[in-house]
């Protein structure tokens, strides 16, 4: 079993719908990141977070220590959020990752 | 102020050669991170370096190395390529290990042939 767990692996959304991304993790951690990676490769950073929630323009992310669980939200998706969102936990020696959750956002 | 540049941006080699790959971070950042991202796989870590040493280690055989220099730039290296190896490899920095600003590069697509 993956030491971090993001479900769904695939997302086809319609512009304008909510979008939920989960992310579920067994090891202890100091911090859990969640990135954005468009084609091509290029990596993003969207929110560090150790606890409770962070909200940046459409997006927004929460996460529950005791649960070991977190959640990334966007709200009035659109085509530009097409991309793979990849939660990442910082297990004080190093990043562990997600496989990433693929979405699609239609016109 | 400049992201963080990886060069080369795509490689190919074959197996059996072996390769360098450099990273240069954001200025004023002494936190070098490398991970390998395949299809199969996803992200994984590689090692860190923090002020040229290196402070963490994942899970890949001695074929793979890198160091830091007293810039802060980093150079990965891998030895011996296997079919394998062939991965988009991505370099962070961050000011300090806590990544609360990790940035990433471009990334350097390698494919093994």
């Amino acid at each position: 079993k993956n030491e971090v767990e993001q479900s769904p692996q695939n997302l086809t959304a319609q512009e304008g719908e909510f979008i939920t991304i989960n992310c579920s993790y067994s090891v202890g951690i100091s911090a859990l990141h969640w990135l954005q990676q468009h084609p091509g490769g290029g990596i993003v950073s969207l929110f560090m977070l150790s606890s409770g929630k962070k909200k940046h323009g459409r997006l927004i992310a929460t996460i529950n220590i005791q649960e070991k669980h977190s959640s990334l939200h966007i709200t009035a998706s659109h085509p530009r959020d097409s991309a793979v969102y990849i939660c990442a936990v910082d297990n004080t020696d190093k990043l562990i990752f997600g496989t990433g959750t693929r979405l699609q956002v239609f016109p | 102020k400049a992201g963080v540049t990886q060069t080369p941006r795509y490689l190919i080699k074959t197996r059996g050669q072996q390769v360098t790959l450099s990273c240069s971070p954001i200025s004023g950042h002494r936190s070098v991170s490398w991970y390998q991202q395949t299809p199969g796989q996803g992200l994984q870590f590689l090692f860190e370096y923090f002020s040229e040493t290196q402070r963490n280690k994942g899970n890949f055989p001695g074929r793979f190395s890198g160091r830091q220099f007293s810039n802060s730039r980093s150079e990965m290296n891998v030895s011996t390529l296997e079919l394998g190896d062939s991965a988009l490899y991505l370099c962070a920095s961050s000011s300090d290990r806590t990544w609360t600003e990790a940035f990433f590069g471009q990334g350097t697509r390698l494919t093994v042939v």
